[in-house]
């Protein structure tokens, strides 16, 4: 089945400066890859997703680039504020079925 | 606005009891997930269902049962609670399709003790 790597597991950032969490993944039928953003005692929710077919993705202060040869996308979040602080999960999907990254708190400090 | 409504918020229950937890989604989607988050281990698929009455075992089936009656509901079973199934359960649902994301429930925090 699908293997997913996400990394750090941890992040700690000033606000303005930029953050990066990287994932891997190791099904290469995997065709659509989310992200989704869980603040605290809440629901995860999907902020930026991005297809096989795309290589980069931009919305705002957040981006997503994939590079399918190397079965690895990653999340790009600009200009960080401290609502940005919250736990982030990749996921890679299959026929509809999404296999998650273990997460990545981030930490935004003012 | 709330879309994926999980009925219970926090449920404590004994061992050996069996648990159901209900999931109900008015968005019309196909699919529909049941996923455990446990600190440190992300998010692991339990069962999904793509249709009425159809459903799939996910990553860690043992010691649960879905039930999937009509379109918007899809109930999780624990057959005979352990105190290792002792997580937060979230429900998720996505329109039908290979390339959609998931609407999730705020999750049921369960406790078996």
């Amino acid at each position: 089945g699908e293997n997913v790597e996400q990394h750090p597991s941890t992040l700690s950032v000033q606000e303005g400066d930029s953050a990066v969490i990287k994932c891997t993944y190791s099904d290469s039928a995997s065709n659509y890859f989310p992200w989704y953003k869980q603040e605290l005692g809440k629901r995860p929710q999907l902020i930026i997703d991005i297809r096989s077919n795309v290589g980069e993705k931009k919305d705002q202060r957040i981006a997503v680039t994939l590079n399918k040869t190397a079965k690895h996308f990653s999340l790009h979040i600009t200009e960080t504020q401290p609502e940005d602080s919250a736990v982030y999960f990749c996921a890679a999907t299959n026929a509809g079925k999404s296999t998650f990254g273990d997460g990545t708190t981030l930490t935004v400090k003012p | 606005d709330v879309k994926v409504t999980q009925s219970s918020r926090y449920l404590v229950k004994r061992t050996g009891e069996k648990v159901f937890l209900e999931c109900v989604q008015d968005m019309d989607h196909e699919n529909m997930f049941w996923y455990r988050q446990d600190p440190g281990l992300g998010l692991r698929l339990i069962y999904f269902s793509y249709d009425v009455k159809m459903k799939e075992k996910g990553d860690i089936p043992e010691g649960y049962s879905v039930s999937r009656e009509k379109k918007e509901r899809f109930s999780l079973i624990l057959e005979s609670a352990s105190t290792n199934q002792t997580s937060m359960y979230l429900c998720a649902s996505s329109r039908g399709g290979l390339v959609y994301g998931y609407t999730f429930g705020s999750g049921t925090r369960l406790t078996v003790v």
